[in-house]
């Protein structure tokens, strides 16, 4: 059993359009996140939600709204794609909201022409 | 601004002979440092951990070691296998449970055989 899936793998889309990268996990956690790794390898977080509300917000553009229906869901949903927006986008979950280890998903790669 | 930092973007050892692999931070606030491996297409996953309490937590082949006073710790891997071979994270988080990690670049390690 996937303990953190995401949905699609691989996505490639055109600029100005939107699309949404869908994250579940099956681990019980109460924290979920999201991460951004760029074209230098540099894997940094973008939002972090407890229970379904907010807790780490980075300076991401407005343009990326993330949605949790559940605790056991996190879905990014990204507005007006950029050229710069291509990058491999990682799910993680942990169940101690800080401190203990975080499990991800196998990520998403995202491929804006 | 990079918090933490892999000096190394990558690393060879033969089989059998120790790996060492080593990681800086800057802010003195981080309280909890974290190992994660990661192979091709497939997320990070987590190898091991230490609390700025202590200088030294080991897990079979596995042992990280922090030196506070010199913001810098490292993670031995004895005896190295081809299987370790991957790209290695170390990541940062603190002060307290804020869920927020800092990764620096990774290290890909290459084990020969």
């Amino acid at each position: 059993d996937t303990a953190v899936s995401q949905t699609p793998k691989y996505l490639v889309t055109q600029m100005g359009n939107d699309k949404s990268i869908k994250c579940e996990q099956n681990l019980g956690h109460d924290t979920m996140y999201w991460y951004k790794q760029d074209s230098k390898k540099f894997l940094k977080i973008m939002f972090s939600y407890n229970n379904k509300e907010l807790i780490i917000n980075e300076t991401v553009p407005n343009r990326f709204s993330p949605k949790s229906p559940d605790k056991a869901h996190l879905n990014l949903h990204i507005n007006s794609l950029e050229l710069g927006d291509s990058a491999v986008y990682f799910c993680a979950s942990s169940g101690e909201g800080g401190a203990g280890e975080q499990f991800f998903g196998p990520g998403t790669r995202l491929t804006v022409l | 601004d990079q918090q933490v930092k892999q000096n190394s973007p990558s690393l060879s050892v033969q089989e059998g002979r120790i790996s060492i692999l080593n990681c800086d931070y800057t802010n003195s606030m981080f309280d909890y440092f974290l190992w994660y491996k990661k192979y091709p297409a497939e997320g990070p996953t987590f190898l091991i951990s230490i609390s700025s309490i202590k200088d030294k937590n080991e897990d079979g082949r596995f042992t990280v070691f922090l030196n506070k006073s010199a913001k810098h710790l490292s993670l031995h891997i004895v005896p190295s296998q081809p299987g370790d071979s991957a790209v290695y994270f170390c990541a940062a988080s603190g002060p307290g449970n804020t869920g927020k990690l800092i990764f620096g670049q990774g290290t890909t390690l290459q084990v020969k055989p």
